[in-house]
């Protein structure tokens, strides 16, 4: 079993739509929790960072840690085309090195 | 938001070239900093990770001698792909971190194409 588990998609939705993206994961020592956004030929951007569980919201973006259930998710509210991206979960525990998922392509039709 | 900037963004080279990457936190000090790997529509790779004047720990499978990483102060690394081949060609992505307890933040990559 993978250590971090992510559906690559691609998932389209229309502009406007509430994007939906999660990740599971089976280290429970995962302490530190990350949701970054990569364009094309661009390195990861930081989108969310949240510790231990809880939500995180962030204009549009909100993010949800459920450690009990080992699970995290994302949601873009009022999708734009300008979402269009890959979506990359993170996590790590202490000083560790980041397990990514393998990444969410979106698409967001205008 | 925290700022990766990473130089040069493209690059391309003959076979048997050394080419040097470099990378700068501009606005916080990188007590840690790592060089990834990514092929097409893969995930990235990490190949090292380095902290501010101590000595890079690769990963497994990852040539320390063919890719030296310096991490000479606390704003800037550097990783130098020497005598660099065909097959080294990839996109290459630093990232930094000031400490244990916050996120790491990614520069925009460079991407090598040997000839």
């Amino acid at each position: 079993q993978k250590e971090v588990e992510q559906d690559p998609g691609p998932l389209s939705v229309p502009e406007g739509a509430i994007v939906s993206l999660n990740c599971t994961y089976s280290n429970s020592a995962f302490q530190y929790f990350m949701w970054y956004r990569q364009y094309s030929r661009k390195g990861p951007e930081l989108l969310m960072y949240t510790y231990s569980s809880g939500n995180k919201e962030d204009g549009r973006f909100t993010a949800q840690v459920d450690k009990s259930s080992k699970y995290i998710s994302l949601f873009i509210r009022d999708s734009q085309p300008s979402d269009s991206a890959t979506y990359l979960c993170a996590m790590r525990s202490g000083n560790n090195r980041l397990a990514f998922g393998k990444g969410n392509q979106v698409v967001v039709i205008p | 938001g925290a700022v990766v900037s990473q130089h040069p963004s493209w690059v391309i080279c003959k076979s048997g070239t050394s080419v040097k990457i470099e990378c700068r936190s501009l606005d916080f000090q990188a007590t840690t900093m790592f060089w990834y790997r990514q092929f097409p529509k893969q995930s990235l790779m990490l190949m090292a990770t380095s902290n501010e004047g101590s000595k890079a720990t690769y990963e497994q499978g990852v040539e320390k001698d063919k890719f030296l990483i310096n991490h000479a102060s606390l704003t800037l690394s550097t990783l130098t792909v020497t005598s660099a081949h065909p097959e080294d060609s990839s996109f290459y992505i630093c990232s930094a971190r000031q400490d244990s307890n916050q996120p790491q933040h990614f520069g925009d990559g460079t991407r090598l194409s040997i000839l």
